[in-house]
This record gives C-alpha cells, structure tokens and sequence, in this order.
C-alpha cells in the first residue's frame, strides 16, 4: 500500500541540539500527525495539523503542514535525553473515502550521540 | 483523547495456535482499528472494526486469519488465529474522534 517517505531513518542526537524531520507524500492529505512511540509502548499523539501551510507548536515541538499538502515537518528545539524513541508521520484524509484511515511514514529513529 | 488498554500486553504462543486480543477503551467510540508492526518496522493497518457489522480488511489480511468482533462502541478483539512465526509483530488498537487517532499500548506477541 502507500507509504510515507520519512528521513532521516536514524539519528543522533547531542543534548540542546536542534534536530529536524521530515516527510513527503506522492498524493495530498488533508491532515497529518506526527507520533512518538517509545519502547514497548504504543505511538502517542504530539501534533495534530489540518491546514495547508499550518505551524504549531507544542513545547519544545514544531510542525508544519507544508504548503503543497504533500509533505510535513517536526522539529524538536533544545533536545534532551528523553526525546530518544521513534517519531512516525501519518497522513490522513478526513471526509474521503478512506475514512480516518492513517497512513505511516517509515519513522525516524532518534538516538543519543555516543 | 481516550484511554486504551489492551489485553495480554504480551504473549509468546506456539505455531498452528490462535490467540484473543482485548481493546477497551474508556468512552464511546465510533471508530477503532487494528495496527500491526512488525519488528522494526511501521505500523500497517489490518482492518477496521465496526459495530455491529463485519471489519473491513485493508489488502493483504483476511477475515480467516485476523477475525475481529467489535459488539459495542467501548470494545473489541482481534484473534490471530493459526499462527505462525510471521505472525511475531506488536498488534495495536486504536480509536478515531472527529479529527485525531489515539493508539493503545501494542501487545506484543512472539511466535515459536
């Protein structure tokens, strides 16, 4: 099925650095969702975007629905240890025939610098 | 959001047997689905589970290997039935509002 292309797959990352993801779509969603699963845990929500060209924050945490529809970025200012884990982007289009049905990104894998 | 959890939070079964897993959410829903990742991987959507009707299975899962009941709007089960070691991955339930999906914590099963 259609997938999300999401990079970095893995990276590291050095405390109070500033790190960035991204992801891209060959078709338009009308919502995106970026996640954090943590091991042996289900992903959790972090940001929620539903407009083309939309930028939101939570804490420490951008995002933004590009303006093409087709792609979605996260930041993460000023990281900290337990921001390690695995981040998903998924695309959604609500009020189509897919329903809420989401699809992922491959994930970026966000480990701690050695 | 909702509160998910899920029953057995793991599980290690032998091939050629089946195993029940339990959603249950703390508030009505309209909507929840089943997830599976395999190791090291994303997440890939195995069916939908309606109330009161059959799932709706994505392309790749049939209704023989992943049966799904969904009897109310607060809970419902995935069975991986004849199971194999493919079938070793984190099975996920997840529940829809109107405009965000929230995942339960995964039940991670290990097929020998």
């Amino acid at each position: 099925g259609q997938q999300l292309n999401q990079s970095p797959q893995s990276m590291f990352i050095q405390e109070g650095e500033d790190v960035s993801m991204n992801c891209t779509s060959s078709s338009i969603f009308n919502t995106w969702l970026w996640y954090k699963q943590d091991p042996g845990e289900g992903p959790v929500l972090l940001i929620a975007l539903y407009k083309a060209g939309e930028l939101t924050s939570n804490g420490r945490l951008t995002a933004q629905f590009g303006i093409t529809r087709k792609d979605s970025f996260l930041n993460i200012s000023a990281s900290i240890p337990s921001d390690v884990g695995i981040y998903f982007c998924a695309g959604q289009n609500l009020g189509g025939a897919a329903g809420n049905k989401l699809t992922f990104g491959g994930g970026t894998r966000v480990l701690v610098k050695p | 959001s909702a509160v998910i959890s899920q029953k057995p939070s793991r599980d290690i079964c032998q091939r050629g047997t089946s195993l029940t897993i339990q959603c249950q959410v703390d508030s009505q829903v309209t909507m929840m689905f089943w997830y599976r990742q395999q190791p090291g991987q994303s997440l890939t959507l195995i069916a939908t589970a309606n109330q009161g009707s059959e799932a709706t299975y994505e392309s790749g899962f049939v209704i023989d290997k992943f049966p799904i009941s969904r009897p109310n709007l607060t809970f419902s089960t995935l069975t991986v039935s004849n199971m194999s070691p493919e079938d070793s991955s984190i099975y996920l339930c997840s529940v829809a509002t109107s405009l965000e999906q929230y995942f339960g914590p995964g039940t991670r099963l290990t097929v020998t």
